[in-house]
């Protein structure tokens, strides 16, 4: 079981070009997030989706787009990079929180994106 | 709005000596309370959650973390660390109030390193 798939892992842009991360899950999980991660900050939630179609902003959403074409696969687009979007990226995803929020969201690897 | 404060940046100890890590949180409805750990060049994994079921919580690899309600507190404690557990460590609440339900709120993180 792969759980959530992120590619590439490693990437170097040059201020002004695009790029779209990817990010698949194979858990059948509706709700998917995607995160940066800066040092000393913690995680701040950049997206999310509650399924195929439905996408919503989170806390620092300018500079990024998303899509939800399918349940597995919710790729995150920059338009054009600044040196403020060098950061991790995380994707994750989970089950609908239900009734309560007690479901884990679990975790890709990472996206360490530089722009330079 | 829920929101959570991780006491302690970086925390050493010495091989066979008790980790102790502290995060308290804010939130206006019971909370959900997570403790995820991060390695080196991977993403997020879960440690442990309290969903209300018992205020004393054991996760993998020996940690457990205690509910205390009127110290608004879900610290995290494992007797003897081990090499292995040297990472990164966060604390993240939801309040499971919907429409914020799917909302995970992160603490800035506590690295670890253990003392041979």
């Amino acid at each position: 079981n792969a759980g959530v798939t992120q590619t590439p892992k490693f990437r170097i842009l040059k201020i002004g070009q695009s790029m779209t991360l990817q990010c698949t899950q194979d858990m059948n999980h509706n709700y998917m997030y995607w995160y940066r991660q800066d040092p000393g900050m913690g995680l701040k939630l950049i997206y999310y989706s509650v399924g195929a179609g439905i996408t919503d902003k989170g806390e620092v959403p300018n500079g990024y787009n998303v899509s939800r074409s399918t349940t597995e696969d919710f790729p995150l687009r920059l338009e054009l990079a600044a040196p403020s979007q060098t950061s991790v990226y995380f994707c994750a995803s989970s089950y609908s929180p239900g009734t309560g929020g007690d479901q884990p969201q679990h975790f890709g690897d990472g996206t360490r994106l530089s722009i330079l | 709005a829920q929101s959570v404060t991780q006491l302690g940046s970086h925390v050493s100890v010495s091989e066979g000596a008790l980790v102790l890590l502290r995060c308290n949180y804010s939130s206006s409805v019971p909370p959900y309370l997570f403790w995820y750990v991060q390695y080196p060049n991977q993403g997020l994994q879960l440690l442990l959650k309290y969903t209300s079921a018992a205020t004393l919580v054991k996760g993998i690899n020996g940690f457990e973390a205690e509910f205390k309600k009127s110290e608004t507190s879900f610290h995290l404690t494992k007797p003897s660390a081990h090499m292995s557990d040297a990472a990164e460590y966060f604390c993240a609440v939801s309040d499971g109030v919907k429409p914020n339900d799917y909302k995970l709120s992160f603490g800035a993180g506590t690295t670890v390193t253990v003392r041979a």
